[in-house]
């Protein structure tokens, strides 16, 4: 099966503060992007999504940066709160289906108190 | 949104024997599941698509005879994973989308298989 990476980058924030987590994705074929939560035990939560014609999008607390140029995703967690402690997953398109996607390797965001 | 519902949260069973994972869609129809295994800190890897009504298809090194996958119904998919062995032993996940025009998925909220 499809899947990018092994193990589980780390970023741990001030609560209150920014966060931003990263993605290299590595199709350049893929036209859409999701980024997911995941805590522990459960399945993933969407989160915010965009397509290649956009390189920003915002949401509530949460602003998706797109640069194609490169192949790079980020996340951007405003004032950032204990309970956005979570694994955070970019996703691509498979580039032949809206609906194939496929999962970075994952960033476990830490916030202290 | 849309809800998916996945079937047990939890399951332990002995060496060899298989077992039935159940993907429901509660509140809407889905032509397309997917399923995916997870091991700990790691990423979800996708094992294979569940087309209603015909055959899965299956990703590269993913045994179909392995993993079974049943589609029969807009609202169910399984996944049986036959003669189970430790190495099996993972957090399995599926995924449905609702309607053909709607990219975004919805994840059930996995399946954890420990196999002694």
């Amino acid at each position: 099966g499809e899947s990018v990476g092994l193990h589980l980058p780390t970023l741990s924030v001030q609560e209150g503060d920014n966060s931003i987590i990263n993605c290299a994705y590595s199709n350049s074929a893929s036209d859409y992007f999701i980024w997911y939560k995941q805590e522990s035990g459960k399945g993933p939560q969407f989160i915010i999504d965009i397509r290649s014609n956009m390189d920003k999008r915002q949401g509530q607390r949460v602003t998706v940066l797109l640069n194609k140029t490169v192949k790079h995703l980020s996340l951007q967690i405003a004032a950032t709160q204990p309970g956005d402690s979570a694994v955070y997953f970019c996703a691509e398109n498979s580039g032949t289906s809206y609906d194939k996607v496929i999962f970075g390797p994952g960033t476990s965001l830490s916030v202290i108190p | 949104g849309a809800v998916v519902s996945q079937h047990p949260s939890w399951v332990i069973c002995k060496s060899g024997t298989s077992v039935k994972i159940e993907c429901r869609s509660l509140d809407f129809q889905a032509t397309t599941m997917f399923w995916y295994r997870q091991f700990p800190k790691q990423s979800l890897m996708l094992m294979a698509t569940s087309n209603e009504g015909s055959k899965a298809t299956y990703e590269q090194g993913v045994e179909k005879d392995k993993f079974l996958i049943n589609h029969a119904s807009l609202t169910l998919s399984t996944l049986t994973v036959t003669s189970a062995h430790p190495e099996d032993s993972s957090f399995y996940i599926c995924s449905a989308i609702p309607g053909t025009a709607n990219e975004k998925l919805f994840f059930g909220s996995g399946t954890q298989l420990s196999v002694l």
